[in-house]
């Protein structure tokens, strides 16, 4: 099984939409993170968490909300989808206590919002 | 913004040569790392390089560091059609609370 796993793996939405995209980790890290890769833009973090009670924004956290209701899970949420907020959303997770940061990616929710 | 730059941003080799690809930042760094994304998979950790750092060789990949310059490269050498992906540095920031900062990628293409 997957170290690290995202549902859906793809979802079509409309405009205004409260979508929920979740994580799931086996890996007993401490550490969650959510990114979004859009075409020729890298990925660009949204939000992340260093454990259960720990939520900090990243670089373009408006428009989105998380929840990490375990350690092993961190859910996104769009409150109310728009359009450009289509893209490619990628869970990771690292270890706590390391110098090291070496981040471990889930397999990507391709999200649309028509 | 801290993010990193990577160069070219596409590179077209044949099978059996090496592949070198460039990354630049441009403030201080705790380490860099290069990760590699299939196509429209999650990306996958190659190598990670510290600050006090030079050279790492893993496989047929070897990183170098140059702080200096604020510049990483990463070969692979004797590229094989399976290398074909998406390449990213991502880095490390000195004070900036373990997150890491991704350039937007090299797409690198090796023909059989």
């Amino acid at each position: 099984d997957a170290d690290v796993t995202q549902t859906p793996r793809n979802r079509i939405t409309k405009t205004g939409k409260r979508i929920m995209l979740e994580c799931s980790q086996t890996k007993g890290h401490d550490r969650m993170y959510w990114y979004r890769q859009d075409p020729g833009l890298g990925l660009r973090l949204i939000y992340y968490s260093f454990d259960v009670k720990d939520i900090n924004k990243g670089e373009i956290s408006d428009g989105y909300s998380v929840s990490r209701q375990a350690q092993a899970k961190f859910s996104l949420s769009l409150e109310s989808a728009i359009p450009n907020q289509t893209a490619l959303y990628f869970c990771a997770t690292s270890a706590a206590g390391t110098n090291y940061n070496e981040q471990f990616f889930g397999p990507g929710t391709r999200l649309t919002v028509l | 913004s801290q993010q990193g730059e990577e160069d070219p941003q596409a590179l077209s080799i044949q099978e059996g040569e090496n592949a070198t690809m460039n990354c630049s930042y441009k403030t201080s760094i705790n380490n860099l790392q290069w990760y590699r994304q299939n196509s429209g998979r999650g990306l996958v950790h190659l190598i990670l390089i510290r600050s006090n750092e030079r050279e790492k060789h893993s496989g047929r990949l070897r990183v170098t560091l140059d702080t200096s310059k604020k510049s990483s490269s990463l070969l692979i050498t004797a590229s094989r059609a399976a290398d074909t992906a998406s390449y990213f540095c991502a880095t490390d920031h000195t004070g900036a609370n373990s997150k890491l900062t991704f350039g937007k990628g090299i797409t690198l293409s090796v023909r059989p």
